[in-house]
């Protein structure tokens, strides 16, 4: 595989279930993110890992937990979301120099989640 | 003030015509700027990253204007397979956090 992959392409979970999205990068890059898409509304960063370690937490509700086992897989685990919740979660990758991102973030199809 | 801002459109124009579009950001600190693509329900692709001294990729071209805090896309010769959301991108801080603008949406009609 190539490029940024993202599973499952399509979630549908209740209230109470608990479910994980994950993320694999094939690119050889150090830094990974979770971005949240709603509709008419401009995407929303989540989370940033670089070097496998959290550099950012963008107030994102306790409700979402990330986990970077290495630098190539990124986990989302949900549990107890909300309606609201309902979005098409985006997993992106990036080659870090310094601590900043130069170079384009390559984004993977994402996962479309609905919360009912 | 949104941090990165565009106009949502949509812009309608016919095949052939140019077109451009203006993203303005908050911090004239900024170093990065990128121009991306969406396609419905598609993820986000690089178009082209923006310079300080303008450049040009085929029919696209991306301007910097620093001193008014904008940065431009120009597409001629519009075609059809052009319809898509183009999303401004900021990197406003010292880091690697990217600011997305809302988009601004693009139909080119036959």
């Amino acid at each position: 595989e190539t490029g940024v992959t993202q599973t499952p392409r399509h979630l549908v979970m209740g209230m109470t279930n608990k479910k994980s999205l994950k993320c694999e990068q094939h690119l050889g890059h150090n830094a990974m993110y979770w971005y949240k898409q709603s509709a008419k509304k401009p995407l929303e960063l989540m989370f940033v890992y670089s070097l496998e370690e959290r550099v950012e937490n963008n107030s994102v509700p306790s409700r979402f937990s990330p986990e970077c086992p290495n630098s190539s897989h990124l986990f989302l685990h949900l549990h107890t979301l909300q309606p609201e919740d309902s979005a098409l979660y985006l997993c992106a990758s990036s080659q870090e120099i310094g601590g900043r991102t130069y170079n384009e973030q390559f984004f993977g199809p994402g996962t479309r989640l609905t919360v009912l | 003030r949104k941090e990165v801002e565009q106009d949502p459109g949509p812009f309608n124009v016919p095949e052939g015509a140019t077109v451009a579009f203006n993203c303005t950001y908050s911090n004239s600190a900024s170093q990065s700027f990128f121009w991306y693509r969406q396609d419905c329900r598609k993820e986000p692709k690089l178009l082209m990253s923006v310079y300080s001294s303008g450049n040009e990729d085929g029919r696209f071209t991306a301007q910097l204007n620093r001193a008014s805090q904008y940065i431009s896309l120009l597409i001629r010769d519009s075609k059809l397979s052009d319809s898509a959301t183009y999303l401004c991108v900021v990197n406003l801080n010292a880091g690697n956090m990217l600011t997305f603008g809302g988009g601004t949406r693009l139909m080119v009609k036959p």
